[in-house]
């Protein structure tokens, strides 16, 4: 079956960018989308297919689709931006979600 | 406002069956792929089935095949998972959500429903 791989944490300081990497075979080849989650919360989308960002998601979101790999950047750091990460892509019909990542801000 | 609303969760036993069901409002309910995600406690998401608007197309994740039927009742404004064979690895949150955008961009989701297998 088909299988996407996150880094289990980030830490990243206030104001700085972080990179979130998912990798998957031919992932440069699929729709991928990105889901927010805070503890006790529904998940968020964030960013839809590759690099699109839905109606009130801070513009310092943004997503890039390279290869093997695609990349959730978020550009200045927030501390409301602490949670769960989670890409996901769509392949003939299903969707596969990343192991998902947690991003601390120190 | 949209809101999606599941119910139906709760304790059953392994190879039991349950019914879970998410009631759809504030938008226009035929019109939309709806897809049932859930999340094992303390786990990441895992995608489980879809259906297109008319309920003509589903996909399911191998897991559940065969165990889980996904339906609507676009008159209800309503989605439904249908388990049975329950297994133990069963047991999360499962959400219901609205895909807006093409190729799973899931834009609005449930609170989420419990579902506990165990005896």
């Amino acid at each position: 079956s088909y299988e996407l791989t996150q880094p289990p944490s980030v830490s990243v300081s206030p104001g700085q960018t972080a990179s979130i990497p998912c990798s998957g075979d031919k992932l440069g080849d699929k729709h991928t989308c990105w889901f927010q989650q805070k503890p006790g919360q529904s998940p968020v989308l964030v960013i839809y297919q590759d690099n699109k960002r839905p109606s009130g998601i801070p513009e310092r979101f943004s997503g890039s689709n390279s290869g093997n790999t695609v990349t959730l950047t978020i550009s200045g750091t927030q501390a409301m931006d602490e949670a769960d990460y989670y890409c996901q892509a769509w392949d003939s019909g299903t969707y596969v979600f990343g192991t998902g990542t947690k991003v601390t801000v120190l | 406002e949209v809101q999606l609303v599941e119910s139906g969760g709760g304790l059953v036993q392994p190879g039991g069956s349950l019914r879970l069901s998410c009631a759809a409002s504030g938008f226009t309910f035929s019109n939309y792929w709806m897809t049932w995600v859930r999340q094992a406690p303390g786990r990441g998401l895992e995608w489980v089935a879809n259906m297109n608007g008319d309920g003509s197309v589903t996909f399911y994740v191998d897991s559940v095949k065969g165990r889980f039927t996904i339906s609507r009742d676009n008159a209800k404004n309503s989605l439904y998972l249908q388990m049975s064979s329950l297994r133990a690895e069963d047991t999360a949150v499962y959400y219901c959500t609205r895909d807006t955008y093409s190729y799973g961009g899931r834009d609005y989701w449930g609170q989420g429903t419990l579902v506990t297998v165990s005896s």
